[in-house]
């Protein structure tokens, strides 16, 4: 089974800042990647699919890139809203398996 | 427009059995290329996929609960439910219902139910 390790546990960030999450996968895969922000007592919602493609209605701040086994997420001018957990997720297995998760939080 | 629609008791009692129906309405769960996925989320702890089933009604199951799960399809009204045998307090959850297209990933989700173990 393909485990999936995120990087870091928790970042904190400013207003305007950049910021890079990692994932890194125990085995290579194609590129079917996705990146997910959830907010608390919400259901996840879909950012990136297949490593860097944007899904409809995500802002362009937010970019993935990678290929292999590592992965990233990153950030461009972090806004206010931006302020969640970030989940990685692969969907090439039969039963997908997610990252433990980044928390952003505010600095 | 898609909705997903967990339903099920939210109070299971400990060795007994954890029933969840999702209710999808705007498509049609045999879809070609549509596959649609149970995945858990233990109190202030990341997700978990548990079970995934493809439009044309095959499923998969996460390692450590396949002797305990089992996922089943009622196309006449488009709802797909999740059952989990023996149940524990690390059963507790919410449980989401969430749609992925083919290539696409996870797109739409339910809102999520949680269901609590305990006597």
């Amino acid at each position: 089974d393909v485990q999936m390790t995120q990087s870091p546990s928790t970042l904190s960030a400013s207003v305007g800042d950049r910021v890079t999450i990692t994932c890194r996968a125990s085995q290579s895969f194609n590129n079917w990647l996705a990146w997910y922000q959830q907010k608390p007592g919400k259901a996840p919602k879909l950012l990136i699919y297949a490593v860097s493609n944007l899904q409809s209605g995500v802002p362009s701040r937010f970019t993935g890139s990678g290929s292999g086994t590592q992965f990233t997420l990153t950030i461009t001018n972090v806004q206010p809203d931006d302020f969640a957990t970030y989940y990685c997720q692969e969907y090439n297995s039969y039963v997908w398996t997610f990252g433990q998760g980044t928390r952003v939080e505010m600095k | 427009q898609l909705q997903l629609q967990e339903s099920g008791p939210r109070l299971v009692k400990p060795s007994e059995t954890l029933s969840l129906t999702c209710t999808v309405s705007s498509v049609s769960i045999t879809t070609t290329n549509y596959y649609w996925g149970w995945i858990r989320q233990p109190p202030g702890r990341g997700l978990e996929c548990i079970a995934v089933l493809s439009y044309s009604g095959s499923a998969s199951y996460h390692p450590s609960l396949k002797s305990r799960l089992s996922v089943s399809v009622d196309t006449s009204k488009n709802q797909f439910s999740l059952t989990l045998t023996s149940v524990s307090a690390a059963d507790t959850a919410v449980y989401y219902c969430a749609r992925h297209f083919y290539g696409i990933g996870l797109e739409s989700w339910g809102q999520g139910t949680l269901v609590t173990v305990s006597s």
